[in-house]
This record gives C-alpha cells, sequence and structure tokens, in this order.
C-alpha cells in the first residue's frame, strides 16, 4: 500500500539556521499538508498547498516558512531562521481530492532547534 | 471557532473490558469527523470516519449533533489496540483537520 514517506526522520539544528523538510506525497495524490506536534500539544495544521500553491494556511505559518514542489514527487517545507520554538514533529499528509477526503500522514520529522 | 475536546488524556483498561474515548467538537456547520490511531513508534493512520459508518478493528463512533460528540467505541478492548487516539474535525470550505490532543489508551492483559 502506497505510504507517504519523509525525510530526514530526526533533524537537530541551531537556532537561526534553515532547514528543509522532505516529503513524498502518495504518487496519484493532488492536496498536500504540512501539519507541527509540539511535545505534548495538539496537532496543528500549518498550511495545505494544491495545483503549484499555497490554497490555505494558518497563522502559524508567517513568513519563516514556506512550501515547495520542486519537482514532481517532493514536497518541502523550509523554515529560514529557526527558532527554538520550531521544535517540533513536522508531518506531512497527502490526500487524493482535497476537501473533507482522508488526510494520509507521513511518519514525521523530529526537529530539534538548539 | 473550531474546537475538538478529548477529556482524557491517559486511559487504562482490562482485557475484554468495554471502552469508550470520548470526543467532542465545536463547530457551528456541518462537521466532517474522523477518528486517527497512532501506534508506538509509526504513523497517524486512519482509523474511521463518521461518514462511511464503518466497523474498523471492532472500533465504531458514532456522530451525534445534538450533543456534538463522536466518542469511539470497543465493546472488548485487545491489548493490541494501546495507542495513542486522536479525534479530528474537518470542515466545510477549509483543507484544514483541527485535531484534540489525543488521548492515549493502555489495555491491560
Amino acid at each position: 500500500e502506497p505510504e507517504v514517506t519523509q525525510t530526514p526522520s530526526h533533524q537537530v539544528t541551531q537556532m537561526g539556521q534553515e532547514v528543509i523538510l522532505r516529503c513524498v506525497p502518495i504518487s496519484n495524490h493532488l492536496y498536500f499538508y504540512w501539519y507541527r506536534q509540539i511535545l505534548g500539544q495538539k496537532v496543528e495544521f500549518l498550511v495545505s498547498f494544491y495545483n503549484n500553491e499555497i490554497s490555505e494556511k494558518s497563522e502559524i505559518f508567517d513568513d519563516q516558512f514556506s512550501v515547495e514542489r520542486p519537482d514532481g514527487s517532493n514536497f518541502t517545507l523550509k523554515i529560514r531562521s529557526t527558532k527554538l520554538e520550531d521544535s517540533a514533529m513536522y508531518f506531512c499528509a497527502s490526500s487524493a481530492n482535497g476537501g473533507r477526503e482522508t488526510q494520509y500522514f507521513g511518519p514525521g520529522t523530529r526537529l530539534l532547534v538548539l | 471557532a473550531q474546537r475538538v475536546t478529548q477529556p482524557e488524556k491517559l486511559l487504562s483498561v482490562f482485557k475484554g473490558a468495554p471502552v469508550e474515548l470520548k470526543c467532542n467538537y465545536s463547530y457551528s456547520g456541518s462537521p466532517e469527523l474522523f477518528w486517527y490511531v497512532q501506534y508506538s513508534r509509526q504513523r497517524l493512520q486512519l482509523l474511521l470516519r463518521h461518514i462511511s459508518r464503518e466497523s474498523i478493528k471492532g472500533f465504531t463512533a458514532d456522530l451525534n449533533k445534538g450533543e456534538t460528540s463522536f466518542h469511539l467505541k470497543k465493546p472488548f478492548a485487545q491489548e493490541e489496540d494501546s495507542a495513542m487516539y486522536y479525534c479530528a474535525l474537518g470542515q466545510g470550505g477549509s483543507e484544514k483537520l483541527v485535531f484534540g490532543k489525543g488521548t492515549k489508551l493502555t489495555v491491560n492483559p
């Protein structure tokens, strides 16, 4: 069964550094998402992406964040200048048709900002 | 604002006992409710969604719009049901899922 994959599984970085988190969505899916979960807190929506543009974003998703689909398979989340409070588990998800369709999640990337 | 509340952070039952994980939501429109499960060191995976009205792994959940609830139930818990369970809300006109904080279910032998 096809799955969403994410790399790396863990990332440690220094405050102020840029990080890029990578995701490969399920191949025939058209909608892509990023969520994050700070330790002990809820899974929170960051952004959704469709047809090569952001379709929705949360207030968390400020100018420090950007997303890109650089080729036909990868979907990336870039954090331009990391802060301590960016430390979290970042989940990528994809869905076939968006809207209320089921979102399928990747295993997550644990980001630690020192 | 849309909100999902899972009042129990931890729930512990014995094998064979009934289990109910509570979920309440706050949303003025027509909701789409999901239960996701996360087994130890695994990804979030869909357990069931209200629109499909299925029973998966013996679990069921009924949407009660009057009580704004979507509680997850299983009549006889198994040890392999031990996991983190998240209730999530989808809304019309939005791509995002709103998650509850999750309930950690432990089924003891």
